[in-house]
């Protein structure tokens, strides 16, 4: 199943900071996200793996609850750079098979 | 430049015509995929190569669609007698043999069916 994303959108000012969520309803394995710019290609930003430890880099981290079958994504003191659309794939058992959420719209505005 | 290339980048065509996609992969990477992206959804999977062999096709891939990886290098994706719902942006991806779960995508060969 598709994971659901909240929200579907977000717009901020340059230094705030956001949080996207991502769950599921069946079991997760682990869960990927990735970010994509207006007509250019997904870029994998971090993946989290069932058991494994909140990952992070730079202002971007995020975290998985394995028993909740949810994941978030922080985003600090936003970056202009950090505007584009945020995606979170989750794999059943293993990393090619990638189901992916609609997507949140992240907006950061001067 | 080094990255997941994709041939052509934009396709106009009218329905019942045939296509085909070129996805030439990062040139170590062994594991190639095929996603479908269509306005406001996530991409989709479509199918997935270790070498050159194809080891799993989703459900979305009817009998119109067929995908090759002869060489273990670049693949093809071809649609036969398009669809208007078949418009979308196709996706080819690549990861290498360290299941480090990351996928590089490819910028996409945009498909218009007319």
């Amino acid at each position: 199943q598709q994971p659901v994303q909240s929200p579907q959108a977000v717009i901020l000012r340059e230094g705030e900071d956001a949080v996207i969520n991502c769950s599921s309803s069946k079991a997760l394995y682990s869960v990927h996200w990735y970010r994509q710019k207006h007509g250019e290609a997904p870029v994998f930003l971090m993946i989290l793996l069932k058991g494994g430890e909140q990952k992070g880099h730079d202002k971007i981290s995020a975290s998985f609850n394995e028993k909740k079958q949810q994941s978030s994504l922080y985003l600090t003191a936003s970056q202009l750079s950090y505007s584009g659309t945020y995606f979170c794939g989750n794999s059943g058992g293993s990393n090619y098979k990638l189901t992916f959420g609609k997507g949140t719209l992240l907006t950061v505005n001067p | 430049d080094t990255g997941v290339s994709q041939d052509p980048r934009h396709k106009i065509t009218k329905r019942g015509q045939n296509v085909t996609f070129r996805c030439d992969p990062i040139s170590e990477h062994n594991r190639l995929y095929w996603y479908r992206q269509t306005l406001g959804q996530g991409p989709e999977f479509l199918t997935y190569f270790q070498n050159e062999a194809q080891l799993e096709k989703s459900r979305l891939l009817s009998d119109r669609f067929s995908a090759e990886r002869p060489k273990g290098s670049f693949s093809t994706l071809e649609i036969q007698r398009t669809e208007q719902g078949d418009s979308a942006m196709y996706l080819c991806a690549s990861s290498g043999q360290t299941d480090t779960g990351e996928l590089f995508f490819g910028e996409g060969s945009r498909l218009t069916v007319l």
